[in-house]
């Protein structure tokens, strides 16, 4: 079945390092890769996201690429600070014979930025 | 524009209770999906509602069901609680009419259970 893999965390950098999240994916078919981002006590906030490869979505400084030859999308940023501490989430959408789709999440990444 | 509203936004239960959570998806949106995120886990799709009716299921007991109203609002309901449903409850909405693919998540219930 569809699966998405993360990296395991935690990940810590010092402010204005660079920062990159690796992600991985099994599907069928041709999924949408999404990242969400979530704070302390937080739901999930939408980061970014790519529909299909190579695509490259961006937002807030983070980007991520849309790899289909190594079922890939790594998330990265090239100068983190201290309020991009949060934890990282990769998904895929899968869909249902219904036409609807769910999402497929991996188990999430924490980043902690120090100043 | 308001966005995913969730209510409430803790509860504390004890074991063999039964719970329900409410969800308003962003305006626009007709589906409304459910998630239980464990401690330091990924979220976990429960089931998805489509036009008032129950669409697909995630890998979850009967003791977890659902509603969903002609305004597109939503409930899920925990029957006979264990210690083991104590999560972060998280409900996501989108619209069939926009793909479907982008779904909007509310803040989530914390639940506890005793």
């Amino acid at each position: 079945g569809d699966s998405v893999t993360q990296m395991e965390g935690p990940v810590t950098l010092s402010e204005e390092a660079f920062l990159t999240i690796n992600c991985t994916y099994t599907a069928t078919g041709y999924p949408s890769l999404f990242w969400y981002v979530q704070y302390p006590g937080e739901g999930l906030q939408l980061l970014l996201k790519a529909t299909k490869a190579d695509d490259k979505g961006s937002n807030k400084g983070f980007e991520a690429t849309y790899r289909k030859e190594t079922t890939s999308f790594h998330l990265e940023k090239g100068s983190v600070q201290v309020s991009d501490s949060a934890v990282y989430f990769c998904a895929l959408s899968g869909l249902f014979a219904s036409g609807t789709y769910k999402y497929i999440f991996g188990t999430g990444t924490r980043l902690k930025v120090l100043a | 524009d308001a966005g995913v509203t969730q209510s409430p936004t803790h509860l504390i239960k004890t074991r063999g209770q039964q719970v329900t959570l409410r969800c308003s998806p962003k305006s626009g949106h007709d589906t409304v999906s459910w998630y239980q995120q464990a401690l330091g886990q990924g979220p976990q799709f429960i089931f998805q509602y489509y036009e008032e009716e129950e669409r697909q299921r995630g890998n979850f007991p009967d003791r977890f069901s659902g509603h969903q109203f002609p305004n597109y609002s939503s409930e899920l309901n925990v029957n006979a609680l264990l210690l083991g449903d104590s999560a972060l409850y998280l409900c996501a909405s989108s619209s069939t009419t926009g793909g479907g693919e982008t779904q909007y998540f509310g803040p989530g219930t914390r639940l506890l259970v005793l």
